[in-house]
This record gives structure tokens, sequence and C-alpha cells, in this order.
């Protein structure tokens, strides 16, 4: 069966510093891959979608890299700010009409 | 405002009880959806609707039911059955079931069990 990680320790980091989560999927390569960032409480909200024919997409401060050969996606968060913090998920699509969510990494920034 | 509505943002439940968790949009989406999130672990799907009168059973969707009588409502029930409910309750809607659609959240519902 298809399967989601991403690092389940929290990752904390300095203001200013670039974030780099990382998303790992077994089995074959979804068509798209999508982030999501959570925050305590409160309901995911869509971040950014990147196509397996795409390697990377850039949207301000943030950046998805898509490798289907590692079957391996990476999130950047360029000049991270404490307004960052919070939980990143990736979700995938296999074509089953519904995405699959990883656990989700959390990040902290701190000032 | 455009946007999906969960109600009520806590729920309790008693032993042998049914409760039902309400999910609203305004957003003229066809697809609604229904995960669960425990502790450390990602959001798994229960059930689905593509469209209204029709709905898809999910990874885990034993001790829950759906109904989907209009497109802009996905309650979900959680029966008796289900005999471990605590979780965060999330409602999400796309204009379809496409693989490149984005999904729209909404606030969630935490069920606990008294």
């Amino acid at each position: 069966s298809q399967k989601i990680e991403q690092n389940s320790e929290a990752l904390n980091i300095q203001e200013g510093k670039t974030a780099t989560l990382t998303c790992n999927y077994t089995n074959y390569s979804p068509a798209y891959l999508q982030w999501y960032r959570q925050d305590p409480g409160r309901g995911p909200v869509f971040l950014l979608l990147i196509r397996e024919n795409e390697k990377e997409k850039r949207k301000e401060r943030l950046k998805v890299t898509f490798d289907t050969t590692l079957k391996q996606s990476l999130f950047h968060i360029t000049a991270s700010q404490p307004a960052d913090s919070a939980t990143y998920l990736c979700a995938l699509d296999w074509g089953r009409r519904a995405l699959t969510f990883g656990s989700g990494t959390r990040l902290q920034v701190q000032p | 405002d455009g946007g999906i509505t969960q109600s009520p943002k806590y729920l309790f439940r008693k032993e042998g009880q049914n409760v039902t968790l309400s999910c609203e949009q305004n957003l003229n989406h066809d697809a609604m959806y229904w995960y669960r999130q425990d502790p450390g672990q990602g959001l798994r799907l229960i059930y689905y609707s593509q469209i209204v009168n029709d709905f898809q059973k999910g990874d885990i969707a034993e001790g829950y039911s759906v109904s989907r009588e209009k497109k802009e409502s996905f309650p979900l029930t959680v029966t008796s059955a289900q005999k471990n409910p605590t979780a965060f309750y999330l409602c999400a809607s796309s204009p379809s079931t496409g693989p490149n659609e984005k999904l729209f959240f909404g606030s969630g519902t935490q069920l606990s069990v008294l």
C-alpha cells in the first residue's frame, strides 16, 4: 500500500534561516503533490501544488521540489519568521479521488 | 463570505450514543470529504462525496455514516459502533474530485467521549 513519510520530530530553526521539510513516499509516483499548513486546532490550508513533470515550484518565500526518482518532495521556507511556525503536511493523489495526507512535520521558528 | 463551516467546535459523546457533526459549504463545490485526525497522525479519510446523493467509503468508514441530500451539506454521524471516536474531525470540499484539486477545510470539530 502507498505510504507517506514525514519527519515526526519537530524542526527548530532560527528566524531568518531557511527551513527544509521532507516528504517521502512509497510505490509509484502520483501525478500531483500538495503541501498544506495547519495551525493548532484549525483545519489545513493549501499552500502549493506541484505536478510530476515540474521539478520546482515557487510562491513568494516558499519553494517545493518534486523528485520522482527519489520519491521525495522538499518544502523550503526562506527567510523564516516566527509566524511560519506551524505543522506542514504533504498530500498525494494516487488516483483515489481523495488526497492521502502525511502525518506532518511541526516547524518552530525561534525569534 | 465564502467558506466551509463545521459545527460544533467541541462535542462530547456518551457511551452508546450517536452524534452528528455538521459541515456546510457555500463555495458551490461538488466534492466534499470527511477526515479524522489523531494526535501525531496524518488525516485519514472516512467518507467522500463527488456529487449530491452519492458518497463513497474511505479508509476508515466503519462506525460512521454520512448523507449528501444537498450540495452544500455533508453531515457525519459517529455511531455507537465506533469504539474509539475521540479525535479531531475535519470536513473539506473541492470543486471536483480531480487529481489537481486543492481542498478547502473547515476549522474542525473535536469529539471526546464522556
